[in-house]
Formats: C-alpha cells, sequence, structure tokens
C-alpha cells in the first residue's frame, strides 16, 4: 500500500516553545488531515486540507498542503503541557478515482510530543 | 450528542474463539472503517465501508471479516483470532460529501489474544 514517512517520530520540548512536523508521501494524495491522539483515546481531527498550497489554522495550530501534493506539515506555537500527545498525519488519494486506493486513509507512524513545563 | 460506539473497549481471549467487535455511529454517515493501531506503525487500515453492503479491502486484512447490512453499525469479526491480531483497534466514520473525508474515531478496542 501507499506509505507516508511521518517525521520526527519523537519530540521534546519545553513549554512555550514551536513544533514543527511533517509528513511526505511517494505518491499524490487530494486530501490532508491531521489528527491527535490522547492516552487511551481514539485520534481527533485537528485540521482537514484539500486544496494543493492550503494553508489552514485552527488556534495555535497551522498545517499546510504541499504544492506537490506529495507533502504536509504541522505546526504548533507557544506549546502548551496539554500538546502533550500523539500527532498523525494522514492521506486520502481522489475520493472521485475508481480503483483499488478509493476510501483507502493513509496514516504516518505518528509524532510522540512531550512539552516539559 | 454525535460519536461513534465500540464495544467491548478491552477483550481478553483465547487462540482460535471466534470474537465480534461491534461499531456503532449516530451521525448517519455513509463511509465507515477499522484499523488497528500498534507500536511504531501507526494505524494501519483492515476494511472500509462505502455504504450499505458495500465493503472493501485496506492494507491489513487478513484474518478479519467485516458486515454492513444496516448504515450505523459496522460489526469487526475475526473468525479464529491469533497472538499477531493482539492489537488496539479503532472504528471511524464520515459522512463524504463534497469531496471531504473527515473521519471520526471510536474510543478504542484493546485486544489481547493468548
Amino acid at each position: 500500500g501507499q506509505q507516508l514517512n511521518q517525521s520526527p517520530q519523537s519530540m521534546f520540548i519545553q513549554e512555550g516553545e514551536d513544533v514543527s512536523m511533517n509528513c511526505t508521501s511517494s505518491s499524490i494524495f487530494n486530501t490532508w488531515l491531521w489528527y491527535k491522539q490522547d492516552p487511551g483515546e481514539g485520534p481527533v481531527l485537528l485540521i482537514a486540507l484539500y486544496k494543493a498550497g492550503e494553508l489552514t489554522s485552527n488556534g495555535r495550530l497551522t498545517a499546510q498542503f504541499g504544492i506537490t501534493r506529495k507533502d504536509s506539515f504541522l505546526n504548533i506555537s507557544a506549546s502548551i503541557p496539554s500538546d502533550v500527545g500523539i500527532y498523525f498525519c494522514a492521506g486520502l488519494p481522489n475520493l472521485n478515482a475508481g480503483g483499488t486506493s478509493y476510501g483507502k486513509l493513509t496514516f504516518g507512524q505518528g509524532t510522540i510530543l512531550t512539552v516539559h513545563p | 450528542e454525535a460519536q461513534v460506539t465500540q464495544n467491548p473497549r478491552y477483550l481478553i481471549t483465547v487462540t482460535g474463539k471466534k470474537l465480534t467487535v461491534t461499531c456503532s455511529q449516530n451521525m448517519n454517515h455513509e463511509y465507515m472503517s477499522w484499523y488497528r493501531q500498534d507500536p511504531g506503525l501507526g494505524l494501519r487500515q483492515i476494511y472500509y465501508s462505502m455504504n450499505v453492503e458495500v465493503t472493501d479491502k485496506g492494507d491489513v486484512p487478513e484474518g478479519y471479516k467485516v458486515s454492513r447490512k444496516e448504515k450505523r453499525n459496522f460489526p469487526l469479526i475475526l473468525e479464529s483470532p491469533s497472538p499477531n491480531q493482539t492489537s488496539l483497534y479503532f472504528c471511524a466514520s464520515s459522512l463524504r460529501r463534497g469531496g471531504k473525508n473527515e473521519q471520526f474515531f471510536g474510543p478504542g478496542t484493546r485486544l489481547t489474544v493468548l
């Protein structure tokens, strides 16, 4: 199946610092989603991106859909302790295309974020 | 409250004993999907369903079955569980309108196969 490479695998930062993480793909996606997972819970959608070059913010979070459609970035500004968790990128191919990739969401391996007060 | 529910939340079973994990959503979503989460591998899609009676394999379907007889339910069936199916399982659903597929996840089911 398609592969998403997410980096870094983990980050240890001080409260107040900015955070950046990214995902790259070997193939084109038409949708990029960023999720956060807290311990013992399911992933929660943070930001959805649908157009190449799109830059979208959600509070202190900003995500971008890469121009090549093969990558996406998530930035967290002025981190706080509750930002701790695992962040996942996910990509979806063209929903209007047929074939076996239709409807298949592919996830990155996740970035574990630790914020020290 | 709009939500995806899974049952059971925790299950310990033995090799070969058939089990079903239920998933239900109350948002009238067409699309539903099952994932497993393993350390270092992220979430991998097992099966998904575009609508009632329409299902398709994800990336890791071996050893699993699903059915979609009604819109709100999408059970995951392990006919003969094996220890390598010990994992954390998530069900998700989405509306799929206008080119969007923003999936909402359930709370997870932690399965241990001895």
